[in-house]
């Protein structure tokens, strides 16, 4: 199976809050794992990737969590800010030279301030 | 370039004409995809390229797309017989095949079918 299954499809959180949102992926042929932030009217950049061999990685405001046995990924956002308002997808892939990443259907995430 | 590249940015056409989609990759990178974005939604692939060929086009909507990539660098999308379910968001990225798996993606080329 080829899918990823992200939710919520929308969040609302205050200034300071934190946010999730979570993954579930099916193929565990799956070995890499990249979150996305798009902002209207641009294309996504990549906010932040993990890989399984790793249960946790953190950069900044910005922490993926990685469960490997329940085939599910979350990415928090601590602290949030208005800034941070925008739509997050999460992606699955292979490492060794893939051919197509595999997208959530996105989280739209508006901060209040 | 720096980064990747689409032209045009905005693009309004009559339903019924062809259109065309230019996308400029990241110099260096072998590797490069069409995804589609419709309105709210998430992002739907297109095809692939690994150097000059399609290994993948399994995304393509229609016989009205095509693409193709000429010298391992920039690719064509092309729409024939635009309808106005065409009108969406088609965003280009590119990647390092090989050795890299990050995927980076241009601002995307906004259709409008009228």
């Amino acid at each position: 199976q080829q899918q990823v299954k992200q939710s919520p499809q929308s969040l609302i959180v205050q200034k300071g809050g934190i946010s999730i949102i979570n993954c579930a992926y099916e193929n565990t042929a799956f070995d890499y794992f990249p979150w996305y932030q798009q902002f209207p009217g641009k294309g996504p950049a990549l906010l932040i990737a993990i890989r399984p061999d790793v249960s946790e990685k953190k950069e900044g405001r910005f922490t993926i969590s990685f469960n490997k046995s329940a085939k599910q990924f979350s990415l928090h956002i601590m602290d949030s800010q208005p800034g941070d308002s925008a739509t997050y997808f999460c992606a699955a892939g292979t490492a060794s030279g893939t051919y197509k990443y595999i997208f959530g259907t996105g989280t739209r995430l508006k901060v209040l301030a | 370039g720096a980064g990747v590249s689409q032209s045009p940015s905005n693009k309004v056409t009559e339903k019924g004409k062809d259109v065309e989609l230019r996308c400029d990759p990241i110099s260096g990178h072998t590797a490069l995809y069409w995804y589609r974005q419709s309105l709210g939604q998430g992002l739907e692939f297109l095809i692939y390229f690994q150097g000059n060929s399609a290994p993948d086009k399994s995304g393509l909507p229609s016989d009205r797309f095509s693409a193709e990539r000429t010298g391992g660098s920039v690719s064509t999308l092309t729409i024939q017989r635009t309808q106005q379910e065409d009108s969406a968001v088609y965003l280009c990225a590119s990647s390092l095949a090989v050795s890299g798996n990050t995927i980076y993606f241009g601002e995307g080329s906004w259709l409008t079918v009228v």
